[in-house]
Formats: structure tokens, C-alpha cells, sequence
């Protein structure tokens, strides 16, 4: 099973500033399926980022995917009010696994 | 529009078994590709992947959870069902199931039903 480990588990930024969030696999994700997802309180994850770099509809610019690998990075460029949420990653190259979560919080 | 929504009940015992069924609309489960799966997270927790059906009937299953859960179809009734054996308080958590098509994995969500296991 492939293990992914998001880093850090929380990140204190304030609006405008830039958040770089980790994904980091056991084992190569060799087809590059790796996704992103936001999930605000009581709410149902988004998909944001899927195969590694393609925005999903509806993703807002600011939100970019990077990496191959075992590493991959999702950037947000400068952080709207909204995006103070939790986010994981996922990949589905081996069977599917989901990572820890990072929380983004205010500063 | 895709739609989807989780139902089953929100209460049930240790050693139950769990039925839960998605209903969706907006797509056909027939259509080349597409699968839907189901995703569970127990409160303030990650998620976990359980389960994916496809249009061909193909079936994946979480190895750790494997001896324990059946995906079933219902294309005409656009309906995908899960059950889980021998229910456990660790099993405790809220069950989406979403959409899939092609490389587009997980796009759509249910809203989610939280599942209490409690004797």
C-alpha cells in the first residue's frame, strides 16, 4: 500500500501570503494520479488538483499542483479568506489512499 | 448535473451489517469509465478509501477492509450499494460516495451520512 504524508499537519498563514503544501510518497506514484482536495467544515471534500497538476473545473488560478514521484506540492499563491480550510491528498496509481490532511489556519 | 446522495441508517449495533446506498443522477454508470466509489471519515479524522464499482462491474476493494465490504450496482435504478460486516465503534465515522470518469477521480461527492456504531 502506497502511504502518502502530508506536511505540515497544520500551516498558520494570514490572507494574501503563500501556502506550500507537501505530499509525500512511500512509494513512486509512477502514473502521476495524484490528487488534491478542500474540505471546509461539514462539508464534502472538492477536488481541486487531479493528476498531479490539472486544475479540476472550477478551481480558482491560485491553486497550482506540482511534483512526480514521490513528492508533490500544492501551492496557493496568495490566500483568500475561503481557502482556510483542510486539505488532502490522494493517489490512485496503486489502489487508493488518502493522506493525513493539512490545516490551513489563520494567523 | 451530477448529483449523488448517501442513505442507510445512522445508528447500528457492534456485529451489525452496515447497507448503505448511493443514489445519483446526472450520469449513467453504463457509460464507458465512469465508477463510483465510496470514502468514509470517522470524526476529525482523514479519509479513507473503501470501495469503487465501474461500468464494466469491476470491483476494487480497500485491502484492509477487504474480507468485510461488498460494492453492488443497480444501473437502472442509478443506484450503487455498499454493506460492511461485523460493524465496530471504530467504525464510527460519515460515508460519501463520489464519482469517477476516466482520470477524473472523485469529482463529485455526496453530502455524506454519519453512521454511529453503539450498542
Amino acid at each position: 500500500e502506497i502511504v502518502l504524508t502530508q506536511s505540515p499537519g497544520t500551516l498558520s498563514l494570514s490572507p494574501g501570503e503563500r501556502a506550500t503544501l507537501s505530499c509525500r510518497a512511500s512509494q513512486s506514484v509512477t502514473s502521476g494520479y495524484l490528487n488534491w482536495f478542500q474540505q471546509r467544515p461539514g462539508q464534502a471534500p472538492r477536488l481541486l488538483i487531479y493528476s498531479a497538476s490539472k486544475r479540476a473545473t472550477g478551481t480558482p488560478a491560485r491553486f497550482s499542483g506540482s511534483g512526480s514521484g514521490t513528492d508533490f506540492t500544492l501551492t496557493i499563491s496568495r490566500l483568500e479568506p475561503e481557502d482556510f480550510a483542510l486539505y488532502f491528498c490522494q493517489q490512485y496509481d496503486t489502489s487508493r489512499t488518502f493522506g493525513q490532511g493539512t490545516k490551513v489556519e489563520i494567523k | 448535473q451530477i448529483t449523488l446522495k448517501e442513505s442507510g441508517p445512522t445508528l447500528v449495533k457492534p456485529t451489525q451489517t452496515l447497507t448503505l446506498t448511493c443514489t445519483f443522477s446526472g450520469f449513467s454508470l453504463s457509460s464507458s469509465g465512469v465508477g463510483v466509489g465510496w470514502i468514509r471519515q470517522p470524526p476529525g479524522k482523514a479519509l479513507e478509501w473503501l470501495a469503487l464499482i465501474y461500468w464494466n462491474d469491476d470491483k476494487r476493494y480497500s485491502p484492509s477492509l477487504k474480507n468485510r465490504l461488498t460494492i453492488t450496482k443497480d444501473t437502472s435504478e442509478n443506484q450503487v450499494v455498499l454493506t460492511l460486516a461485523n460493524m465496530d465503534p471504530l467504525d464510527t465515522a460519515t460515508y460519501y460516495c463520489a464519482h469517477r470518469r476516466g482520470l477524473l477521480e472523485f469529482d463529485h461527492w455526496g453530502q455524506g451520512t454519519l453512521v454511529t456504531v453503539s450498542s
